[in-house]
């Protein structure tokens, strides 16, 4: 069985400070998604990697895929109230197309 | 809203009924994922379809859960004779094709609660 682990599971923090988001395996994947959910919605698409060693930004978001495709992280820079949420980490296989999630790290970011 | 379309959005059955969730995926897109979501867990794979083919139900319980992706209309996740342990949320998500690099499109979820 391939595990994703997330951490921190929560993390509280001040509007303006910076922050890094971390999903690591045992296990290698072809390919990482990160999602943001809110209460009561569904997960929302933020980026997918597919090599190792790739780094994607979105804005504030930046997107790393570890070298060996085990890993991956997420860092924001100057968060802002609007960046609360479930932030969810899902690796896929190499030989199919389900994804394994991550357990989410709840991020709360204070004005 | 071209997007993952769930409904019902909130479905409340007595223990032995049956439970028939929707999902009609992003316009184009003919694969099909379900996913459940128990309270205070992660979401967790139960079943894959590409158009009439089920092609990957090895997360889907033995007993009393089907799902189908017809030709024509929604996909359509089926639990009979539900129990309290199936009260979850439960959610479809669609790509334009397989295979393990192609970004998974989410619905908004059916929250199914067993009375």
């Amino acid at each position: 069985t391939q595990l994703l682990e997330q951490s921190p599971q929560f993390l509280s923090i001040q509007e303006g400070e910076n922050l890094t988001v971390y999903c690591n395996s045992s296990s290698v994947f072809s390919s990482l998604q990160w999602y943001r959910q809110e209460p009561g919605e569904g997960p929302v698409l933020l980026v997918t990697v597919v090599t190792g060693g790739e780094v994607k930004k979105l804005k504030r978001l930046t997107f790393q895929f570890g070298d060996a495709r085990k890993d991956s992280s997420l860092h924001i820079t100057a968060a802002q109230p609007g960046d609360t949420g479930l932030y969810l980490c899902a690796g896929a296989q190499t030989s199919g197309s389900r994804l394994t999630f991550g357990e989410g790290t709840q991020l709360t970011v204070n004005p | 809203n071209a997007g993952v379309m769930q409904n019902p959005r909130h479905l409340v059955r007595r223990r032995g009924q049956e439970a028939r969730l929707r999902c009609s995926p992003v316009k184009g897109h003919s694969h099909v994922y379900w996913y459940r979501q128990l309270p205070e867990e992660g979401l967790k794979f139960m079943v894959y379809l590409q158009k009439e083919n089920i092609i990957d139900e090895s997360g889907m319980p033995k007993e009393r859960f089907s799902a189908e992706f017809p030709k024509e209309g929604p996909s359509i996740l089926r639990i009979q004779q539900v129990v309290r342990g199936d009260s979850a949320a439960y959610f479809c998500a669609s790509s334009p094709a397989g295979g393990s690099g192609q970004p998974q499109h989410f619905g908004d979820g059916t929250r199914l609660s067993i009375l």
